[in-house]
């Protein structure tokens, strides 16, 4: 049962608008949410995070923006640029535990010229 | 600073064949490592995980293995590979609310 999904496997976005990936989650006891991005070959990085007790945050070009009523969270890229391209991955921890994180599957955002 | 390590960086068995793959972290103590795969279309799969020295927990059933002999050392291995464990391979280590990962290893089974 995937607690965290992201629904979207690809994504293609011009290059300097708006790029918006979704992510549903269905564990209520998730209290905090966080987006990795990555290149091929290499480990994920740490973009962004959010905790369950706010519904924005914003860094940069990124934000991310959280519905707990919806259980959704969403990455915003703006403007996009072409080093954006790479696998995202969104995932969530549950409140009260220290041991594993849970990832989606991933999209994968081309930004095209 | 904090630092993880993997290695090697790329691996070709023959299917039947051992594995033992190491992940070390440096610049921190008794930390949550980590095991996930990235097989195509799957996402970050995790493997196992590791609160300790010697305890490990498995996530899913498979004909891997993983052992801690270390604060931080992580060992992933197998006696005989299949076709299906190939993939790339990330140690992780966790930081309070984030997740730091190694550089990957990738495995192929033939």
């Amino acid at each position: 049962d995937q607690q965290v999904k992201q629904n979207s496997p690809s994504l293609s976005v011009q290059e300097g608008r708006i790029s918006i990936l979704n992510c549903d989650y269905t564990n209520s006891m998730f209290d905090y949410f966080l987006w990795y991005k990555k290149y091929p070959a290499e480990g994920p990085t740490f973009l962004i995070s959010i905790s369950s007790i706010k519904d924005k945050n914003e860094d940069g070009r990124f934000t991310v923006f959280l519905n707990k009523s919806a259980k959704h969270l969403s990455l915003h890229i703006v403007p996009s640029q072409p080093g954006d391209s790479a696998v995202y991955f969104c995932a969530a921890i549950e409140e009260n535990r220290d041991d594993k994180i849970i990832f989606g599957k991933g999209t994968r955002l081309h930004i095209l010229p | 600073s904090q630092t993880i390590h993997q290695w090697p960086a790329t691996l070709v068995q023959p299917v039947g064949s051992p594995l033992s793959l190491e992940c070390t972290v440096e610049g921190t103590s008794n930390p949550n490592l980590y095991w996930y795969r990235q097989a195509a279309g799957r996402g970050l799969q995790l493997l196992f995980y590791s609160v300790g020295i010697g305890q490990i927990s498995s996530e899913v059933p498979q004909n891997l293995s993983a052992s801690r002999p270390q604060d931080r050392q992580f060992i992933l291995s197998s006696k005989k590979l299949l076709l299906s464990d190939s993939g790339f391979y990330l140690c992780a280590w966790r930081y309070y609310n984030e997740q730091f990962f190694g550089p990957g290893t990738r495995l192929t089974v033939l």
